[in-house]
């Protein structure tokens, strides 16, 4: 079985750009989690869906940040513009449901210049 | 707010050696607790899920452990193997399951 897929692995833009992750979590998983990761630091949590709605967004930087999940299936983040405090490691997850297993893509590292 | 501190921050030990990475929290409420391992440049693989009402869970070499009044879980690793090598993160569930906080990670480094 695929676990979760994330695209691009790796991505470097300029400052001010615009730039948008994908995840397609594992088939059958409701939940899916968007997490950012600081070097030395645990992931932190940015958005959970359960299925095509965003049931907690608290976190998630909305003026340069957003996201969707249409269908419940795929979702994609984007950040625009892009600062130089974004640079990063994205994370995707996905659950069967809240408070289940969670796995992990294996991210998107960004580098903003 | 939940807080997740994991000690040491960083391992090295030789080869075969048993060892125990700790993790405490300090808001027993918790739903359940998920350790993780971090391979450098990688995403996370999940390595154990404990559910709260649980005391300990095994899987293969490794042996994990909750106490909830505290606040306090362990992650055992028999006979450690070079490939073992990586960082481990502890999380916990709280909100019912909703919310996930996780521990800044031990780095572990086994020695040949």
């Amino acid at each position: 079985e695929a676990g979760v897929v994330q695209s691009p692995r790796y991505k470097i833009i300029e400052k001010k750009q615009p730039v948008a992750f994908w995840c397609n979590p594992i088939s059958g998983h409701n939940t899916l989690y968007w997490y950012l990761q600081n070097l030395g630091q645990g992931p932190e949590l940015l958005i959970r869906y359960e299925n095509e709605e965003a049931v907690d967004d608290s976190q998630l930087p909305k003026d340069r940040f957003s996201a969707e999940r249409l269908k419940g299936v795929d979702s994609t983040l984007k950040i625009q513009p892009a600062e130089l405090g974004d640079s990063a490691v994205y994370l995707c997850a996905s659950s069967q449901g809240q408070g289940d297993e969670q796995y992990f893509g294996p991210g998107t590292r960004l580098t903003v210049t | 707010k939940q807080e997740v501190t994991q000690i040491p921050a960083a391992l090295s030990v030789p080869e075969g050696e048993n060892l125990v990475l700790n993790c405490s929290f300090t808001d027993s409420a918790i739903y359940n607790l998920q350790w993780f391992r971090q391979d450098p440049g990688k995403g996370l693989t999940s390595l154990l899920l404990i559910q709260s009402s649980q005391r300990e869970q095994t899987s293969g070499r490794l042996n994990a452990s909750l106490d909830k009044s505290s606040g306090r879980s362990t992650l055992y690793i028999a006979a450690s193997q070079p490939g073992d090598s990586a960082t481990y993160l502890c999380a916990v569930f709280t909100g019912g399951g909703n919310k996930l906080t996780f521990g800044t990670g031990t780095q572990l480094k086994v020695e040949l």
